[in-house]
């Protein structure tokens, strides 16, 4: 089973942030926290990761929480393409234990 | 590189045929995941190799599958007797060891058994 909770979906206004929450709370000490997104049709693709502090890329920035046990995804400016599922999801460094459990995600809608 | 390749895109097949799928690795990934996906669900895990050699399978991979990675480059994933049940997204993915940067996912192959 996944070890993440998620909302199934959001609504976001294009050019506004999203702000996507992730409940990991038996996650352990050296337990990642990733982000992918599934737009349709296509496979999942990577977003961030990040193990204790506050992360950002080019794609989005990631926000843990002190006690680790929970986590939100940020995309600053939606966009219409940024419509997808984002699955949240806890892993050891490098995907050493073989493989990603994935729960069902949370279905985030941008609309014009 | 152009990333995951998956070929086919779709397969649709009579059930109780044998079907087979492929899937090309970014080169220098060591690892290669198989996942299936049915609408509405995440991917499931299905098998997961290091080079060459079959590490973990689950318990989703029944007698009728079958992966192999013969020269640790391309991957295939045969079914045998399909049932309708196993119509799905199959999904392949890869990584390098020692590396953070998150799992390379494929377009995948879809599957209809009819």
């Amino acid at each position: 089973d996944a070890k993440t909770t998620q909302p199934p979906s959001m609504d976001c206004a294009e050019g506004r942030a999203a702000n996507l929450p992730c409940n990991h709370s038996t996650i352990s000490g050296n337990e990642y926290v990733y982000w992918y997104r599934q737009i349709h049709s296509q496979g999942p693709q990577y977003i961030i990761h990040g193990l204790k502090n506050n992360e950002t890329n080019e794609m989005a920035s990631l926000i843990i929480t002190e006690d680790r046990k929970s986590s939100t995804l940020i995309l600053p400016h939606a966009t219409l393409r940024d419509t997808a599922v984002y699955y949240c999801i806890v892993d050891y460094y490098g995907g050493s234990q073989g493989n990603l459990i994935f729960g069902k995600g949370t279905k985030l809608s941008v609309k014009p | 590189d152009t990333g995951v390749s998956q070929d086919p895109r779709h397969k649709i097949t009579k059930r109780g045929q044998n079907v087979t799928f492929r899937c090309d690795p970014i080169s220098e990934h060591n690892r290669l995941y198989w996942y299936r996906q049915t609408l509405g669900q995440g991917p499931e895990f299905l098998t997961y190799f290091q080079n060459e050699a079959q590490l973990e399978k689950s318990r989703l991979l029944s007698d009728r599958f079958s992966a192999e990675r013969p020269k640790g480059s391309f991957s295939t994933l045969e079914i045998q007797r399909t049932e309708q049940g196993d119509s799905a997204m199959y999904l392949c993915a890869s990584t390098g060891t020692g590396h953070n940067y998150g799992y390379t996912f494929g377009s995948g192959t879809r599957l209809t058994v009819v």
